[in-house]
């Protein structure tokens, strides 16, 4: 089956600082790749659709200056918290669906676990 | 606006009963639906899917899931749950295939031995 790739798995970062994530679709092509963030014991909410070549399309109340996304190939779609802090620290989960296939579901990366210390 | 409603926030069961999980949605126009489990420590793995025909749907781990369009729901069930099947259950839903999925806000099963 289709393989969502996510890395790093965890990270540690000092506040102030700046963490990528990137997400990796490794046998299929994505146009387009969404980006989730969960907070424990809580469910998946969308922070933003990520779009190949073109900008991303972020949900009400998402900072995009803090959350950058860049979609920069069919493959990889990377998310940037910028200037981190403590309430940034979650769970953050990225889904592709295969642009080559109608009627299929998004597959999911295996997340990263963010902490802001 | 759309929502998705799962009224079971803890179930606990004991090995070899009956699940049943539900779900609800509030979504305009056509609508694809989905559950997802989520086991400890683990990423979000489809247990099964709807996007049209038989209502009745049969997934992964001897899951199934029925649509009931006049109703709204969606309800997962499993006749006999196993201590393995411990994890989170997550109801989704979207419009079209390949965009973006609303989420529940997930039911925590927690099955004794």
């Amino acid at each position: 089956g289709a393989v969502v790739s996510q890395h790093p798995s965890w990270v540690i970062c000092k506040s102030g600082t700046s963490v990528k994530i990137e997400c990796r679709s490794l046998d299929f092509q994505a146009t387009t790749m969404f980006w989730y963030r969960q907070f424990p014991k809580q469910s998946l909410m969308l922070m933003a659709t990520s779009n190949e070549g073109s900008k991303a399309t972020y949900e009400q109340g998402v900072e995009k200056d803090k959350f950058l996304i860049n979609h920069a190939s069919l493959t990889l779609s990377t998310l940037t918290v910028t200037s981190a802090h403590p309430e940034d620290s979650s769970f953050y989960i990225c889904s592709a669906p295969d642009r080559a296939k109608v009627n299929t579901e998004a597959f999911f990366g295996q997340g990263t676990r963010l902490t802001v210390v | 606006a759309q929502s998705v409603s799962q009224h079971n926030h803890h179930v606990i069961l004991s090995e070899a009963a009956s699940l049943e999980l539900g779900c609800n949605y509030s979504y305009g126009g056509t609508v694809n639906l989905f559950w997802y489990v989520q086991y400890p420590g683990q990423h979000l793995q489809l247990l099964l899917k709807y996007f049209s025909g038989d209502p009745l749907v049969k997934g992964i781990k001897g899951f199934e899931a029925e649509f009931i369009k006049s109703k709204f729901s969606f309800n997962l069930r499993k006749p006999s749950v196993q201590w393995s099947d411990t994890a989170e259950y997550f109801c989704a839903v979207n419009g079209q295939a390949g965009t973006a999925l609303i989420f529940g806000k997930g039911t925590t099963l927690s099955v004794s031995s």
